[in-house]
């Protein structure tokens, strides 16, 4: 069985900080990985992709990969009150139609 | 590039009657499209994955009979929740797989179905 495991949190920092979000995966032959935002009442939006081990910078995001243990995080540098959301990670693999297997997401809360 | 609109937004329809959902890929051919449901404070469920011009393959423990999905073209496919009940009240939201894009999911905007 393919799975994500997330730490659903609630994980609270305040602002101006760095939100550090992870999770692990269940197999080797995973191959992409996605760091999605979702907002109350609305549908996810796409923060990074990542494929290949290290880092991938964008902006204020930073993903990390590293597949030998088969993690991969999220940080939020310079953590803003609108970054207040559940991110929820997912990746997939070359077959079965791509479907994407999520991870049951982390609520972040940026306090004032 | 690459949106996928998705309607109606919200809808409320009484027990016992159908509702349908469209999404519309609008400036790409979607040729897969992935359905979703995600009840409050829980990550999304794929209920079936559809691909233009065939049946939709279903996952385990979702009744194709209930969830009726077309996908006759490549710009739009369709959900109909049959004989709606108020345990079917969810989030529903499409999905396409950009061909050819390593990035390649984009979302609608969800449905939110109520059922009373």
């Amino acid at each position: 069985q393919k799975e994500v495991e997330q730490n659903s949190g609630p994980l609270s920092v305040p602002e101006g900080a760095i939100a550090s979000l992870n999770c692990t995966y269940s197999d080797r032959v995973s191959q992409s990985f996605f760091w999605y935002r979702q907002y109350s009442g609305k549908s996810p939006e796409l923060i990074m992709s990542i494929y290949s081990n290290g880092d991938k910078e964008d902006g204020r995001f930073t993903a990390q990969l590293n597949k030998a243990s088969q993690y991969v995080s999220l940080l939020i540098r310079d953590s803003q009150p609108s970054d207040s959301a559940t991110y929820l990670c997912a990746w997939t693999w070359a077959g079965n139609n791509r479907k994407l297997i999520w991870g049951l997401g982390t609520s972040l809360a940026v306090n004032p | 590039g690459a949106v996928v609109s998705q309607h109606p937004s919200w809808v409320i329809c009484k027990s016992g009657t159908s509702v349908k959902i469209e999404c519309r890929s609008l400036d790409f051919q979607a040729t897969t499209m992935f359905w979703y449901r995600q009840f409050p404070k829980q990550s999304l469920m794929l209920m079936a994955t559809s691909n233009e011009g065939s049946k939709a393959t279903y996952e385990q423990g979702v009744e194709k009979d209930k969830f009726l999905i077309n996908h006759a073209s490549l710009t739009l496919s369709t959900l109909t929740v049959t004989s709606a009940h108020p345990e079917d009240s969810s989030f529903y939201i499409c999905s396409a797989r950009l061909t050819g894009r390593v990035d390649g999911y984009t979302f609608g905007s969800g449905t939110r179905l109520t059922v009373v």
